[in-house]
């Protein structure tokens, strides 16, 4: 399968434990995206990187949550002392770089990290 | 205000109807725009882009309109197979961050 992969799928944790999510991108994909989404609501934006670089965190993301992406490959998406609202879906997407004459550069979406905290 | 403004709808429509999705965006350096279709608990897949100068394919019709900063999309002949939640995409310019818009939910019915 050559899509962009997420593990684990699904996810229940206790209030104020730790979590990490991991995304493989499109292998020749160098922009990695992070998105949460809420029943009834489109993905919200939390993160992104070009190659290891990220290049701009949301500021609705409490200092709790932190990305890597150390060889600009895979992605992990950390959530420390996890709360009852960081309950959602987490997707991950990945997509070529824009540049000149490459404006629509369609994101493909991974399956999703569905968390519960209980 | 939100950087991309969908109306989430509900649009229940019978089969065969003709439907249209409207789609506002604030930033005008927004370069490239998109339709992503998301289906109940699966993640969005690219529907179609929007090109300037309006785009078409098979039943659906997308298009822009850069100086209102306003993005369509038509649905004809509605299928029941259409029924599914509509996400305007939008593409900030150089940053290349996609902001996606609340989704629009659409319900064929026989």
């Amino acid at each position: 399968d050559t899509g962009v992969s997420q593990d684990p799928r699904h996810k229940i944790t206790k209030r104020g434990q730790n979590v990490t999510f991991r995304c493989d991108p499109i292998s020749e994909h160098n922009r990695l995206y992070w998105y949460r989404q809420t029943l009834g609501q489109g993905p919200e934006f939390l993160t992104y990187f070009q190659n290891e670089a990220q290049l701009e965190k949301s500021r609705l993301l409490s200092d709790r949550f932190s990305a890597e992406r150390p060889k600009g490959s895979f992605s992990t998406l950390e959530i420390q002392r996890t709360e009852q609202g960081d309950s959602a879906m987490y997707l991950c997407a990945s997509s070529l770089p824009v540049r000149t004459g490459l404006t629509n550069t369609e994101a493909f979406f991974g399956q999703g990290t569905r968390l519960t905290v209980v | 205000r939100k950087e991309v403004e969908q109306d989430p709808g509900p649009f229940n429509v019978p089969e065969g109807a003709t439907v249209a999705f409207n789609c506002t965006y604030s930033n005008s350096a927004s370069q490239s725009f998109f339709w992503y279709r998301q289906d109940c608990r699966k993640e969005p897949k690219l529907l179609m882009s929007v090109y300037s100068s309006g785009n078409e394919d098979g039943r659906f019709t997308a298009q822009l309109n850069r100086a209102s900063q306003y993005i369509s999309l038509l649905i004809r002949d509605s299928k029941l197979s259409d029924s599914a939640t509509y996400l305007c995409v939008v593409n900030l310019g150089n940053t290349g961050k996609l902001i996606f818009g609340q989704g629009t939910t659409l319900q064929v019915k026989p």
